[in-house]
């Protein structure tokens, strides 16, 4: 079963802008990731979180997790077009993922 | 240093055969697991292989079956197919007993059944 919800289920936005994107889950965990999937390709990891962190950054990402409301965001900053794509969170508990139903980012020019 | 791989890439069988998915982990990796994603809908976990043995087991039913070689790849059977087993089907390899450790994927299977 999924893990929680993921919101919005679709966004779109124009070049350039920001874009933010919600988890939640519903059990604890040790770690919580972010992936990238293009056009029903594979999934491309893109940010991990630990469970005792509160906040990551890798490049124009930007990763919050809030564990007492069992939560995280995605920001991109800056967007492309390349970042058109579907987005999904993972939990990582007992060694395996288990993601939401993810958000898909369209970027317009 | 070749990442996950995955073969066929995409496959057509007809309702009540059986098929065979492969999956070779990236070099230095010894988990693979495998996950279902229905269209519009996030990977769902089937199972895990370690060490030649399922670990885990997802809420599929035993007409999804496994096996690990001792190279760690993997394959992933599945008999009397279903309309309902069409879907992409991904292979992930890890480090067993690291907990954060990124997972690669491979490109996936798109299985279709008719």
């Amino acid at each position: 079963s999924q893990q929680g919800e993921e919101d919005p289920q679709a966004l779109s936005i124009q070049e350039g802008e920001n874009a933010t994107m919600n988890c939640s889950y519903k059990t604890s965990i040790n770690n919580l990731q972010w992936y990238r999937q293009n056009s029903g390709r594979g999934l491309v990891h893109l940010i991990l979180i630990r469970s005792n962190e509160r906040e990551k950054h890798s490049g124009r990402l930007r990763v919050t997790l809030d564990t007492s409301k069992k939560s995280s965001s995605l920001l991109i900053t800056a967007s492309r077009a390349a970042d058109t794509a579907s987005y999904f969170c993972a939990t990582v508990g007992a060694q395996k993922l288990v993601f939401g139903q993810g958000t898909r980012l369209t970027i317009n020019p | 240093d070749a990442g996950v791989t995955q073969s066929p890439t995409h496959l057509i069988k007809t309702r009540g055969q059986q098929v065979t998915l492969r999956c070779s982990p990236k070099s230095g990796h010894d988990t693979v697991s495998w996950y279902q994603q229905a269209l519009g809908q996030g990977p769902q976990f089937i199972f895990q292989y370690y060490e030649e043995e399922e670990r885990q087991r997802g809420n599929f039913p035993d007409r999804f079956s496994g096996h690990q070689f001792p190279n760690y790849s993997s394959e992933l059977n599945v008999n009397a197919l279903l309309l309902g087993d069409s879907a992409l089907y991904l292979c992930a390899s890890s480090m067993y007993g690291i907990p954060n450790y990124g997972y690669t994927f491979g490109s996936g299977t798109r299985l279709t059944v008719v």
